[in-house]
Formats: C-alpha cells, sequence, structure tokens
C-alpha cells in the first residue's frame, strides 16, 4: 500500500521554463511535507518543506504548494536549470512526539534541456 | 554539505553473511534514521534511534538491528544477509529543534550475491 504516490517517472523540459513535480498521498494523518533532490551516488538533499497549515511555501526558485482536500502537494521550479536535473523524491510525515518517519514516493526524474 | 557521512561506499557479501554499516553526523545531531533504497524505489524507513535507543521501526525484520553512540555514530547490522538486500542504504540525522527536517548521507551500496 503506496501512502506517498508519484505518478510521473520522468519528467523533461526546457532551461528556462517551469518545471512541475507532482505528488498525491493517501494517508490524512500525514501534515509535513517535504521534497527531496537526489544525484547519482549522493544521498538524497533536503530541498523544501510545508507543513499542512500552509497551502503555499516559497525559497527562491522552488515553490511547494499543498491542497489538503485533494491531498496533493505539486513543486514548481522556475526557471528550470540544467542543474536541476535530477530524481526528485516527494515524501511525508506525521509530526509530533519523537517519531519523525519519513514516508517516500518513488521518484520522478527531472531532466531539463539546455 | 549534510555533515552526515557514511561509510563503507560500497560493499559486495554474500549470502547467508553478516554486515555492519556506518554513519557519523554532527554535534546536535540528536537523532539518527536509517533507509533502505532499492532500484527504483524510494527510501523506506528501517528504524530511528533517539538517545541510543530504538523508538521506531518500519517493516523490517528483526535480522536488522541497530546501535547509536553518545559520539553522534550509529551502526546498521544486517544479519544473514538475503539478495534482496541488495539496495542503497541511508542514514539521516535531525537537529534539535528542527526535527522535522532530515538531513541524508551519501549512502552506502550493498551488494548481495
Amino acid at each position: 500500500d503506496q501512502q506517498v504516490k508519484q505518478n510521473s517517472p520522468s519528467l523533461s523540459v526546457q532551461e528556462g521554463r517551469i518545471s512541475i513535480l507532482n505528488c498525491d498521498y493517501t494517508n490524512s494523518m500525514f501534515d509535513y511535507f517535504l521534497w527531496y533532490k537526489k544525484y547519482p551516488a549522493e544521498g538524497p538533499t533536503f530541498l523544501i518543506s510545508i507543513s499542512s497549515i500552509k497551502d503555499k511555501n516559497e525559497d527562491g526558485r522552488f515553490t511547494v504548494f499543498l491542497n489538503k482536500s485533494a491531498k496533493h502537494l505539486s513543486l514548481h521550479i522556475v526557471p528550470s536549470q540544467p542543474g536541476d536535473s535530477a530524481v526528485y523524491f516527494c515524501a511525508a510525515s506525521v509530526s509530533g512526539g519523537s517519531n519523525y518517519k519519513l514516508t517516500f514516493g518513488k521518484g520522478t526524474l527531472l531532466t531539463v534541456n539546455p | 554539505e549534510t555533515g552526515v557521512t557514511q561509510s563503507p561506499t560500497h560493499l559486495i557479501k554474500t549470502r547467508g553473511q553478516q554486515v555492519t554499516l556506518r554513519c557519523s553526523s554532527q554535534s546536535g545531531h540528536n537523532t539518527v534514521s536509517w533507509y533502505q533504497q532499492a532500484l527504483g524505489q524510494g527510501p523506506q524507513f528501517i528504524f530511528q534511534y533517539y538517545r541510543e535507543e530504538e523508538n521506531g521501526r518500519g517493516n523490517f525484520p528483526p535480522r536488522f538491528s541497530g546501535l547509536q553512540f553518545p559520539n553522534y555514530s550509529s551502526e546498521l547490522n544486517v544479519n544473514a544477509l538475503e539478495l534482496d538486500d541488495s539496495a542503497l542504504y541511508l542514514c539521516a540525522s535531525r537537529l534539535i529543534g528542527r526535527e522535522e527536517t532530515q538531513y541524508f548521507g551519501p549512502g552506502t551500496r550493498l551488494l548481495v550475491l
């Protein structure tokens, strides 16, 4: 039972355009969401996060949108750069207590073409 | 740079053997979690240690065990290795006061033959 789903295994965009990566979740207890970027032979790098009390969070070229009623979040990258080419993982957790176990999607491979 | 390091980077073992993977994080990172990432999958939570005690476990059998030490280092031990244990093993730690965000090390790639 996959609680976090990234239905697009890959996405290809042109440099300078917008990249939109999508993520859906099924567990209504999730209240904290994160995006990680992963290059080959490296560990996941934290990119941006959002709490369920917000519907948007921005950090430079990266914006995450959360739609709680649809159990959907998306990561927007504007403008996309070739260095953004990587696998992007969506992750979710239930905050509170001492256990912030992350549940990950399978990832989306983003390719930004020059 | 997350300040989380792992060793070794790569490892080859045979079925039935035992393996120990190591992780080191910085001062102030009081919680460590281990994840297994199989090919084509997202990382899966194995377990978490807080103040040297296990305080959360995913759907992994008891032959996966761990330790956390006072010097912010930790170990993942896997006994009786199976072919399906071949994966990237990731260690993640959290800052005190920023527990909701986990910072990952580069991982150890384990191949079981």
